[in-house]
């Protein structure tokens, strides 16, 4: 068990839908990141959360909201996906930074998306 | 800029025998962490190590080695006697003083029996 859960583990919905993407992490951690791996793809980092603060929107369209109430827990919000958002969503933790440098995130099982 | 390179896209082996995957870096910090990871098929990355770019001592964790070397900017990853658990993708990834990890695009092991 790594520590970082994510719900559900599978979804299919329509491009109408709206869905939320649940993350939850026990191990103490600060930092909440989610990432989307798409096929043949590297790893795309999406948001991150310092102390349920966004610090960082990689350019993300807007139909991907996301949402971080406390340390421990993360959402993304989805509607009015297209079909090449269909992916793995990865949500990850980690300790505070050292010296500005990142450390070691841990990550959850990810969440199979399909957008049909 | 940073940089992961993983030039191996696939590899296959047959089971005991000994493979090791690639990894060069580009980056202009002294200071700075790499990491590897591996993805199962259950698609969670695990956290294998993290190295200090001040460590340059390779490190063995049973099957696993790992070979640091700032000189070629490389830190490539050996699995002894690999096994068909070890069958998965694996992610190098290198610490950028913005906070983030960069990732390289991974290699797949396939081990056979």
């Amino acid at each position: 068990e790594t520590g970082v859960t994510q719900t559900p583990r599978h979804l299919v919905m329509g491009m109408t839908n709206k869905k939320s993407l649940k993350c939850e992490q026990h191990l103490g951690h600060n930092a909440m990141y989610w990432y989307k791996q798409s096929a043949k793809k590297p790893l795309e980092l999406m948001f991150v959360y310092n102390f349920k603060e966004q610090t960082e929107n990689n350019s993300v369209p807007s139909r991907f909201s996301p949402e971080c109430p406390n340390s421990s827990h993360l959402f993304l919000h989805l509607h009015t996906l297209q079909p090449e958002d269909s992916a793995l969503y990865l949500c990850a933790s980690s300790p505070p930074a050292r010296s500005g440098l990142a450390v070691e995130q841990y990550f959850g099982p990810g969440t199979r998306l399909t957008v049909t | 800029a940073q940089k992961v390179t993983q030039a191996q896209t696939e590899i296959s082996v047959v089971e005991k025998e000994d493979v090791t995957l690639d990894c060069v870096y580009e980056t202009r910090d002294t200071t700075y962490y790499l990491f590897w990871y591996k993805q199962p098929p259950s698609g969670e990355l695990v956290f294998l190590i993290r190295r200090n770019s001040f460590d340059e001592q390779n490190e063995i964790s049973g099957r696993y080695s790992w070979n640091f070397q700032k000189s070629t900017s490389s830190f490539n990853f050996t699995i002894t006697a690999s096994q068909v658990v070890d069958s998965a993708v694996y992610f190098c990834a290198l610490s950028s003083n913005t906070g983030k990890l960069i990732f390289g695009q991974g290699t797949t092991l396939q081990v056979k029996p």
